[in-house]
């Protein structure tokens, strides 16, 4: 099983509400990390866990609240966001990179977030 | 700063064509290389992964190659499909830091092929 899968698919929001994106693996990776891909661009690095502990922020706004409950679950809590926080946003999980690994990334199909 | 570019942006080839394309990076302090696909609105699908002390890899028509010393590696998809057509993207991790410092992605090169 090499599967992440994130939930919902897609999600639509007002500037006021507050709602979750779920990601989960059962791949026994270790790390965890959120993306924000926009339009024709490059995925762009947000937060990342490992072993359940947040070890980068990419100085992302404090709208966006990470969680990481378990090994195998990763959350993005959103509240308050803009209209230019639509985008594709991607979870992807991975082994680290020691004792041989090479630390290679398995990515979700994504949540496709619009913000009202 | 690690920088990575992909050239060309775009690639229309008719079916059956053989074809390159090309991943550069500006650090070559690197760990391994990563190629993905995207599909359009979808996720990225992990290809092929080079680690830095290799000089190539292969997955049935797709072959990667990496040259560290001069800072490139390069995806050939031999007797292209119309179901090859979307973005492909590569990602550098670097040598250095944590174990799981972060990918840095390429500009991606979105691929055509016509039936």
């Amino acid at each position: 099983d090499t599967e992440v899968t994130q939930t919902p698919k897609h999600l639509v929001m007002g500037m006021t509400n507050k709602k979750s994106l779920k990601c989960e693996q059962h791949m026994g990776h270790r790390a965890m990390y959120w993306y924000k891909q926009k339009a024709k661009k490059p995925p762009e690095l947000m937060f990342v866990y490992s072993y359940e502990k947040l070890s980068i922020n990419e100085s992302v706004p404090s709208r966006f609240s990470p969680e990481c409950p378990n090994s195998s679950l990763l959350n993005l809590h959103l509240h308050a966001l803009q209209p230019e926080d639509s985008a594709l946003y991607l979870c992807a999980s991975s082994h680290h990179r020691d004792r041989g690994r090479t630390g290679e990334l398995f990515f979700g199909e994504g949540s496709r977030l619009t913000v009202l | 700063k690690q920088e990575v570019t992909q050239i060309p942006a775009a690639l229309s080839v008719p079916e059956g064509e053989n074809l390159v394309l090309n991943c550069s990076f500006t650090d070559s302090a690197i760990y391994n290389l990563q190629w993905f696909r995207q599909d359009p609105g979808k996720g990225l699908t992990s290809l092929l992964l080079i680690q830095s002390s290799q000089r190539e890899q292969t997955s049935g028509r797709l072959n990667a190659s990496l040259d560290k010393s001069s800072g490139r590696s390069t995806l050939y998809i031999a007797a292209s499909q119309p179901g090859d057509s979307a973005t492909y993207l590569c990602a550098v991790r670097r040598n250095y830091g944590g174990a799981t410092n972060k990918l840095i992605f390429g500009t991606g090169t979105l691929l055509a092929v016509q039936p």
